[in-house]
């Protein structure tokens, strides 16, 4: 089945960029999304990429994908104290299911 | 859209008992997910619906686990005979496979969360 890898802990000045990455192994991925979770809540979709596609933007957020490494990125430009979250990769593949790893947890410092 | 919704959103629950927690998803998805997740974890995936069918169900933790969806709108999740190591969160999410321009996007509820005492 499908594996996502991502680094565990994040931690950026309020300010900077982030640079959230992802590792994912099935390569008939065909959507790849990006989730924010906060303290006891559900999970709040923030973007998504075609697996066609090597970039997007929305706003503060930009997702690179690079597919034949299997690497998808989700930069955040002028991170917040309220981007303080934990942040999942899912890539979905033929099967229809998005898979998720354990998360990349963010933490923003004054 | 008013959003997924689950309920009830906290359910604490002596060990033996069975639990049921229902989902609405958003009006007019036909796909229905259920996703288990533990503290420091990512979700876990347990199954799936495409309208009433249930098209994958191999990922149920154990036949302790049983899901419906009978009308092909809400769906319930049942535990029958918990133990302490059911304590988690359980997700429910939905999508639209009618939809592909906008990535068929799958969105989650705010979750409810299961504790066994």
């Amino acid at each position: 089945g499908e594996d996502v890898e991502q680094s565990l802990f994040l931690s950026v000045r309020e300010g900077d960029s982030s640079v959230i990455n992802c590792t994912y192994t099935d390569s008939s991925s065909t959507y790849l999304y990006w989730y924010k979770q906060e303290p006891g809540a559900g999970l709040q979709l923030l973007t998504y990429i075609f697996s066609n596609m090597d970039m997007k933007q929305d706003q503060r957020l930009t997702v690179l994908l690079n597919k034949k490494d299997k690497h998808l990125s989700l930069r955040i430009a002028d991170t917040q104290t309220g981007d303080s979250a934990i942040y999942f990769c899912a890539p979905k593949g033929g099967s229809y299911i998005p898979t998720f790893g354990r998360g990349t947890s963010l933490i923003v410092h004054p | 859209d008013t959003g997924v919704s689950q309920d009830p959103r906290h359910k604490i629950t002596k060990r033996g008992q069975n639990v049921t927690f229902r989902c609405d998803p958003i009006s007019e998805h036909n796909r229905l997910y259920w996703y288990r997740q533990t503290l420091g974890q990512g979700p876990e995936f347990l199954t799936y619906f495409q309208n009433e069918a249930q098209l994958e169900k191999s990922r149920l933790l154990s036949d302790r686990f049983s899901a419906e969806r009978p009308k092909g709108s809400f769906s319930t999740l049942e535990i029958q005979r918990t133990e302490q190591g059911d304590s988690a969160m359980y997700l429910c999410a939905s999508s639209s496979r009618d939809r592909p321009t906008s990535g068929n996007t799958i969105y989650f509820g705010e979750g409810s969360w299961l504790t066994v005492v």
